[in-house]
């Protein structure tokens, strides 16, 4: 099955500054890439994702850049703000359809 | 208007007891999903039902059993509660990802189920 695993398991940044969060998964085959926030007590929810035929997308100060060949994508976050702070998650799509959830990253963004 | 309803919000039981969380999607979805998270916050997949036919089962005990009247509820029936059951239980839905297609999850707000 799909092995997901997702780097860093915490991160900090002060306001203002970018964040990156990797996730390397095993799968070849998964073609749909999305990333969740989950605020405190919150459900998770979807704010980025892409599809295997294109490398990179942006909304406005989110992206994710996929890169198929190492079996990597990645999500960043530019100029930071406190209500950037809640869990991250990278899920990419397993063979049988289902979403298969990274271990999360915690990111506090430091006023 | 909740997309992905499902009740109760919170549930306090003791060890050995039967309960049942409900779920409805609003979305017109046909494919619906069982998540646990667990204290870690880890999200691991339990069922997915696609247009009421089971299609995920993981490693689940026999102890949970889905049920999915029609495409727009899925139901997760817990018989003999033992405490590792405690954890917060998401349902989601999607449309189907049959045939190349690729639509993400939407999540109900979950069940913060508690076994003492």
């Amino acid at each position: 099955g799909e092995n997901v695993e997702q780097h860093p398991s915490t991160l900090s940044v002060q306001e203002g500054d970018s964040a990156v969060i990797k996730c390397t998964y095993s799968d070849s085959a998964s073609n749909y890439f999305p990333w969740y926030k989950q605020e405190l007590g919150k459900r998770p929810q979807l704010i980025i994702d892409i599809r295997s035929n294109v490398g990179e997308k942006k909304d406005q100060r989110i992206a994710v850049t996929l890169n198929k060949t190492a079996k990597h994508f990645s999500l960043h976050i530019t100029e930071t703000q406190p209500e950037d702070s809640a869990v991250y998650f990278c899920a990419p799509r397993g063979s049988q359809g289902n979403l298969i959830f990274g271990k999360g990253t915690k990111l506090s963004v430091k006023p | 208007d909740t997309a992905v309803s499902q009740t109760p919000k919170y549930l306090v039981t003791q060890m050995g007891n039967d309960k049942s969380i409900k779920c409805e999607q609003n979305l017109g979805h046909d494919t619906m999903y069982w998540y646990k998270q667990d204290s870690k916050k880890f999200l691991k997949i339990m069922f997915s039902y696609n247009n009421k036919e089971l299609i995920i089962n993981e490693t689940v005990p026999n102890r949970f059993s889905p049920k999915s009247p029609d495409k727009a509820h899925l139901n997760l029936h817990i018989n003999s509660l033992e405490l590792g059951d405690s954890a917060v239980y998401f349902c989601a839905s999607s449309r189907w990802v049959g045939q190349g297609n690729n639509s993400p999850l939407h999540f109900g707000n979950g069940t913060r189920l508690t076994v003492t």
